[in-house]
């Protein structure tokens, strides 16, 4: 079967660094996803990867390693405002999304 | 990105009846999606809408209890059909340029199910 794992919760202190893993079983690849999901609001785009490495956008990077099944988003400078949950979703080779069940992230000040 | 609106925002409605949501998009997309999103959980779709012809369910929804239309690059709807307590969720309708690219999501509409 297809299966998205990341950690339940997470909590992090103002002003420091924080990486949310993501790994992945599935049938096929075609890309992986990371959105941002406030409390009470839509999910939000947040970065995508379909090669190795290492995308930086901002304060946000994502990081991908296909042969491992491996994603990690990294996030740093926190600020109040980066409490949310995180999801990660990988398209399988049906370019259908297999979305997992999100890291809910708590910062403290 | 597009500019996606959703109808109503949320609702309280009685077991048996039936709801019908809106999503509109700002300009024409190809890919229109509804999910669900039970609290605490992650996103489960529903099915994808298509344009002109009937909508493809996932595994566990069927047509007779969410009939989608989808009459234009536009426009669809999501009818939730003989509510019951446990189809109380958020419902969101996403789109996307195509099969691969990123999708983007609606506001959702609250729905309670007394």
């Amino acid at each position: 079967g297809q299966n998205i794992d990341q950690p339940t919760e997470m909590t992090a202190t103002e002003g420091a660094i924080v990486q949310i893993n993501c790994t992945y079983q599935t049938s096929g690849f075609n890309g992986l996803f990371w959105y941002q999901q406030h409390a009470g609001e839509a999910p939000t785009f947040l970065s995508y990867n379909v090669l190795d490495g290492l995308e930086e956008k901002g304060r946000f990077s994502s990081f991908l390693s296909r042969s491992k099944g491996y994603s990690y988003l990294l996030l740093k400078e926190l600020q109040m405002k980066d409490s949310a949950s995180y999801l990660c979703a990988v398209m399988d080779s049906n370019y259908q999304l297999i979305w997992g069940a999100g890291t809910k992230l708590i910062i403290k000040p | 990105s597009a500019v996606i609106s959703q109808k109503p925002s949320r609702d309280i409605c009685q077991r048996g009846t039936s709801l019908t949501i809106q999503c509109q998009v700002d300009s024409q997309v190809t890919m229109m999606f509804w999910y669900r999103q039970q609290p605490g959980q992650s996103l489960t779709l529903i099915a994808t809408a298509n344009q002109g012809s009937e909508a493809t369910y996932e595994s566990g929804f069927v047509i007779d209890k969410f009939p989608i239309s989808r009459p234009n690059l536009t426009f669809s709807t999501l009818t939730v059909s003989n509510m019951s307590p446990e189809d109380s969720s958020i419902y969101l309708c996403s789109v996307s340029a195509s099969d691969y690219n990123e999708q983007f999501f609606g506001p959702g509409t609250r729905l309670t199910v007394l």
